[in-house]
């Protein structure tokens, strides 16, 4: 199985602030690697698919880079809906793991 | 408007079945891979298997492999997940996830969940 690494587990960050998460893949996705946020007792809503690009209705502040075995999520400017867990998920080859999320929280 | 309602979770004990469902409507769901996808409090998300639109490829996680069956009735926009000997490890809130479909996947569309409890 494909084992995904997110670093850091838990970021603390202030509004207005430009963040940044990694995520590691044990072996090459290329670039079948998606992006998710979750908020507490909801369901994830998907940001980024295919490494980089912007799921419909998700805010231009919010990117995705990466390929092969490393991939970053980027978030240029904080906004105070955007305090959440954030995680990736690889679905290049089944199981299709996720990371162990990121809690990005209020400094 | 896309929504995904599941249902059949509760508390079942160790050993037990149950089968979870899922009610799509707002697109055409016959067109559309889908999973489960589990999620124990607190912890993380964990992918427990998908479905291709004729239902002819079906994948499975190793931790439910040869317990649960994912299966999908396409007349009736239903999704299901018939989970037979439970473990108390399988609790978690249950989630069915619309994939997004084209070349790359990913889950666009969620339910709220069901939760799953497996206890003496």
């Amino acid at each position: 199985d494909i084992q995904m690494t997110q670093s850091p587990s838990s970021l603390s960050a202030s509004v207005g602030d430009r963040v940044t998460i990694t995520c590691r893949a044990s072996q090459s996705v290329t670039t079948y690697l998606n992006w998710y946020q979750q908020k507490p007792g909801k369901a994830p809503k998907l940001l980024i698919y295919a490494a980089s690009s912007l799921q419909s209705g998700v805010p231009s502040r919010f990117s995705g880079s990466g390929s092969g075995t490393d991939f970053t999520l980027t978030i240029s400017s904080l906004q105070p809906e955007d305090f959440a867990t954030y995680c990736c998920q690889q679905t290049y080859i089944t199981p299709y793991t996720f990371g162990q999320g990121t809690d990005l929280e209020v400094k | 408007e896309v929504q995904l309602v599941e249902s059949g979770g509760g508390l079942v004990k160790p050993g037990g079945s149950l089968r979870l469902s899922c009610a799509a409507s707002g697109f055409t769901f016959n067109s559309y891979s889908m999973n489960w996808v589990r999620q124990a409090s607190g912890k993380g998300l964990e992918w427990v298997s998908s479905i291709n639109p004729s239902g002819s490829r079906i994948y499975y996680a190793d931790s439910v492999k040869g317990r649960f069956t994912i299966s999908r009735d396409n007349a009736r926009n239903s999704l299901n997940l018939q989970m037979n000997s439970l473990r108390v490890e399988d609790t978690a809130v249950y989630y069915c996830a619309r994939d997004r479909g084209g070349s790359y996947s990913g889950n666009d569309y969620w339910g709220r969940g069901t939760l799953v409890t497996v206890s003496a």
